[in-house]
């Protein structure tokens, strides 16, 4: 079975700053995806950013980048240029590749950014 | 739009009363999930189907069944049986791995038990 831990419960940053948040798992897998998720106070869940596990080229989005290190197992997420509307829920997630995926995404618990003006 | 729509937003439950939370997708994808989530907690699986007439049990299935008559349909019922079913439900489709296999999430729906 796969764990994800999220050792950050909260974080909080003034606005404009560089954030990074950290996600560490645990898998037997050599192949899988990780993914970043953002739920704000509206409690959508929406996709931030994804690796591929096989590529050694960390991913980018905008303002958004991680640094995956994967013989450590550890996949954080940098925000640059923080705005007030990054303030939300975030989950570290993990999927198999085996299987295509199929039986879904296991989640850290959650890391609660808050963007200080 | 295309999308995954969860109704209703807000259910409220009896004790002893089955209810069941819809979900739709129209993004052609196979696979579909349930999520529940609780306050200060990740998302947890209750059940998945990759393929219609299909499905499989989650960490935690107990007290929660499903169906799949229809690729864009999967709904949740909420048994009796479920002890402790206040929560925040998700559900969730799958983009097969030659298009990402990234998981996309419906609003939610909460249920409250009174």
């Amino acid at each position: 079975a796969q764990t994800v831990t999220q050792s950050q419960p909260e974080m909080s940053v003034q606005e404009a700053e560089t954030v990074t948040l950290s996600c560490t798992y645990d898998t037997s897998e050599n192949n899988y995806y990780l993914f970043w998720y953002k739920q704000p106070p509206s409690r959508q869940m929406i996709l931030v950013i994804r690796q591929e596990a096989y590529k050694q080229q960390n991913a980018t989005e905008n303002r958004f980048s991680v640094n995956f290190q994967k013989a450590a197992k550890s996949f954080s997420l940098k925000i640059s240029d923080s705005q007030l509307g990054d303030t939300a829920m975030y989950f570290c997630a993990f999927m198999k590749g085996s299987g295509g995926g199929a039986d879904g995404l296991t989640f850290g618990k959650g890391t609660h950014l808050i963007i200080q003006p | 739009d295309g999308g995954i729509t969860q109704s209703p937003k807000y259910l409220f439950r009896k004790e002893g009363q089955n209810v069941t939370l819809s979900c739709e997708q129209n993004l052609n994808h196979d696979a579909m999930y349930w999520y529940r989530q609780d306050p200060g907690q990740g998302l947890r699986l209750i059940y998945y189907s990759q393929i219609v007439n299909d499905f499989q049990k989650g960490d935690i299935a107990e007290g929660y069944s499903v169906s799949r008559e229809k690729k864009e349909s999967f709904p949740l019922t909420v048994t009796s049986a479920q002890k402790n079913p206040t929560a925040f439900y998700l559900c969730a489709s799958r983009r097969g791995v030659s298009s990402g296999n990234t998981i996309y999430f419906g609003e939610g729906s909460w249920l409250t038990v009174v």
